[in-house]
């Protein structure tokens, strides 16, 4: 089945730690996203990429870094310098007209 | 600007029909999308406007006025599996805007 999953669901992370979120997809999408949700709230764009090796801030880049190797794989690094990083992390991909966006199933972030 | 305004919330009785409204911001605009969240989960695709008109889709529908810059989602015989957040979302240039998302509360 195609699809994109994301892991963990949940992940716990210590003060001045540095955490990856896991994004992959078999859809053969070229463009992928990673957004973050707070409660109550829309979703707010951290980055995305709309080919392999390259990607572009979004509108929250800062405290965060990601990387595009490969075309299914898109992982997400929240940093030590993100002093909020609590939220509800999701990952999308699209064809490269983005009209539509398929997203995975979400990673909840919590500091310990 | 890329802001978009939306209710926060709209209830609804099951069987009834709701109409949730968006308006945008034109600078970039390519077109208007909706999307549905349950809680808990990940938002999912309902239908896109790059022109004026109707778009339907079974029991909902979407609506666009680019003169207006004003869109809608019209839900008809509500089913209490729609009570869910409901986010009008702006298509720019290789990327999407989230408004802040309608929640509709479908009571029996």
């Amino acid at each position: 089945d195609g699809g994109i999953t994301q892991s963990p669901k949940y992940l716990f992370r210590k003060e001045g730690q540095n955490v990856t979120l896991s994004c992959e997809q078999n859809l053969n999408h070229d463009a992928m996203y990673w957004y973050r949700q707070d409660p109550g709230q829309g979703l707010r764009l951290i980055y995305y990429s709309q080919i392999v090796n390259d990607f572009q801030k979004g509108d929250i880049a800062e405290g965060y870094s990601v990387s595009r190797e490969k075309k299914e794989s898109f992982p997400l690094t929240v940093t030590s310098a993100q002093k909020n990083p609590t939220a509800f992390y999701l990952c999308a991909s699209s064809t490269g007209t983005a009209e539509t966006q398929y997203f995975g199933p979400g990673t909840r972030l919590l500091v310990l | 600007g890329q802001s978009l305004e939306q209710p926060s919330e709209v209830t609804a009785v099951e069987g009834a029909i709701v109409q949730i409204n968006c308006t945008y911001q034109t600078s970039g605009f390519y077109g208007l999308s909706w999307y549905q969240q349950h809680d808990g989960g990940a938002p999912t695709f309902l239908s896109y406007n790059a022109l004026d008109g109707l778009e339907e889709t079974g029991r909902f529908s979407s609506f666009l006025s680019r003169s207006d810059s004003y869109g809608y989602l019209l839900l008809q015989e509500l089913q209490m599996k729609d009570s869910a957040s409901y986010f009008c979302v702006r298509r720019g240039f290789q990327k999407l805007v989230f408004g802040t998302g309608t929640r509709l509360l479908v009571s029996p």
